[in-house]
């Protein structure tokens, strides 16, 4: 059973980076598909932010490109988010999820981290 | 960026009614489309994906249907259990971009 789990600060002040881990078990990230992120702010709906493949092949949202960075550590098994110089904007619920390459679905989430951006 | 328009925004029925819930690309697309369940705290669940393959596990109540720009989610005899929101999802190209979700609520 795959399964991902979330990790991280849950408040996080104005300017300063976020920074989360998602760990995966019950599936070799060196295995394949690729690995991503997606938020939710409060009462609102999902927000894509980037993916990564094993190898370290990514892609970003455009809309956050700019203060995102993905990394993959197959060693433990688990991938990170980074977004840089955040701002109240970016308080949400913070998901990981397994993206299949079958039909490029998300087919396996983490509960998901509430970061709140706050002084 | 490829933007996807859900209707209604949010619906109320009763236990054992149809249920249809409508998802539009603003480009093609072609079968590249999911649906996802999300209840309150909780992570969205992949119901279908590739506009109309059921995710295993899935009720068989559940359906989808579409390609090109529109695409349908059918609920055949709703449940309470599905009393949630339902999102759709375009795989086609990046950015993934997800429509604004449809409340389903009881009537």
């Amino acid at each position: 059973q795959v399964q991902l789990q979330e990790s991280g600060p849950g408040l996080v002040k104005p300017s300063e980076t976020l920074s989360l881990t998602c760990a995966v078990s019950g599936y070799s990230i060196s295995s394949g598909f690729y690995w991503d992120w997606i938020r939710q702010p409060p009462g609102k709906g999902l927000e894509w932010i980037a993916s990564i493949y094993h190898s370290g092949s990514t892609y970003h949202n455009p809309s956050l490109k700019s203060r995102v960075t993905i990394s993959v550590d197959t060693s433990k098994n688990q991938f990170s988010l980074k977004l840089s110089s955040v701002t109240v904007a970016d308080t949400a619920v913070y998901f990981c999820a397994r993206h299949d390459s079958s039909a490029w679905q998300f087919d396996y989430w983490g509960q998901g981290t509430l970061v709140t951006v706050s002084s | 960026d490829i933007q996807m328009t859900q209707s209604p925004s949010s619906l109320s029925a009763s236990v054992g009614d149809k249920v249809t819930i409508t998802c539009r690309a603003s480009q093609t697309i072609t079968r590249y489309l999911n649906w996802y369940q999300q209840k309150p705290g909780k992570a969205p669940n992949l119901l279908i994906y590739a506009a109309s393959t059921l995710q295993s596990g899935v009720p068989s109540r559940f359906s989808g249907s579409g390609s090109g720009t529109d695409f349908t989610l059918t609920i055949s005899s709703l449940q309470p259990e599905d009393f949630a929101t339902y999102y759709c999802q375009q795989s086609y190209s990046y950015p993934r971009t997800f429509g604004q979700g449809t409340k389903v609520e009881i009537k």
